[in-house]
């Protein structure tokens, strides 16, 4: 079983302060998701990294994956209280799509 | 809309009932995922189809969890004799051909609980 685990589990920071979340595992993988998923909704994709040492930029959010493509960060730069919400990488078991998700990363930003 | 549906949204149960949650996914999406998201965990992968393929059923828990997917479009997954650990929030997700780099979409959930 290749299984993710993230850190930290619950994040409460000021608007305007940078955060960084991480995704570690044993295993490689071909590629890591991030997902954000808020109360009462399903999780929403964010980005999807494919290569070892791959950097991308979402506004404010960088994804890097690990040159090992074993692990995987979120940094968040001047969070905002719309950051608020469950933070999930996900990996995928086979050819199929079908996913390993982490445990999540509560953020909460207070204004 | 065009996103992906499930219904009920939540649902309350006693022991030992059965009960059947159902998943609309986007229309024209061959691959529909079943995940299981306990409180405060992550995402458990459930049960996989993929057009008229047979399903990957690897990830149910128990024989008292089948799913089935009509038509290749709609899918309900249903959990005989009920017990309070399978209390959870229930996940449906689409994807257009089941490739792992596509985009899997997700719908709001079914909140089960069981008393």
């Amino acid at each position: 079983t290749q299984l993710l685990e993230q850190s930290p589990q619950f994040l409460s920071i000021q608007e305007g302060e940078n955060l960084t979340v991480y995704c570690n595992s044993s295993s490689v993988f071909s590629s890591l998701q991030w997902y954000r998923q808020e109360p009462g909704e399903g999780p929403v994709l964010l980005v999807t990294v494919v290569t070892g040492g791959e950097v991308k930029k979402l506004k404010r959010l960088t994804f890097q994956f690990g040159d090992a493509r074993k692990d995987s960060s979120l940094h968040i730069t001047a969070a905002q209280p719309g950051d608020t919400g469950l933070y999930l990488c996900a990996g995928p078991t086979d050819s199929w799509g079908k996913l390993q998700f982490g445990a999540g990363t509560q953020v909460v930003v207070t204004p | 809309g065009a996103g992906v549906s499930q219904s009920p949204s939540n649902k309350v149960t006693e022991k030992g009932k059965d009960v059947e949650l159902r998943c609309d996914p986007i229309s024209g999406h061959t691959a529909l995922y079943w995940y299981r998201q306990s409180l405060g965990q992550g995402l458990e992968f459930l049960i996989y189809f993929q057009g008229n393929s047979a399903p990957d059923k690897s990830g149910l828990p128990s024989d008292r969890f089948s799913a089935e997917r009509t038509g290749g479009s709609v899918s309900t997954l249903t959990i005989q004799r009920t017990q309070q650990e399978d209390s959870a929030v229930y996940l449906c997700a689409s994807s257009a051909r089941g490739h792992e780099k596509e985009t899997q979409y997700f719908g709001p959930g079914t909140r089960l609980l069981v008393l």
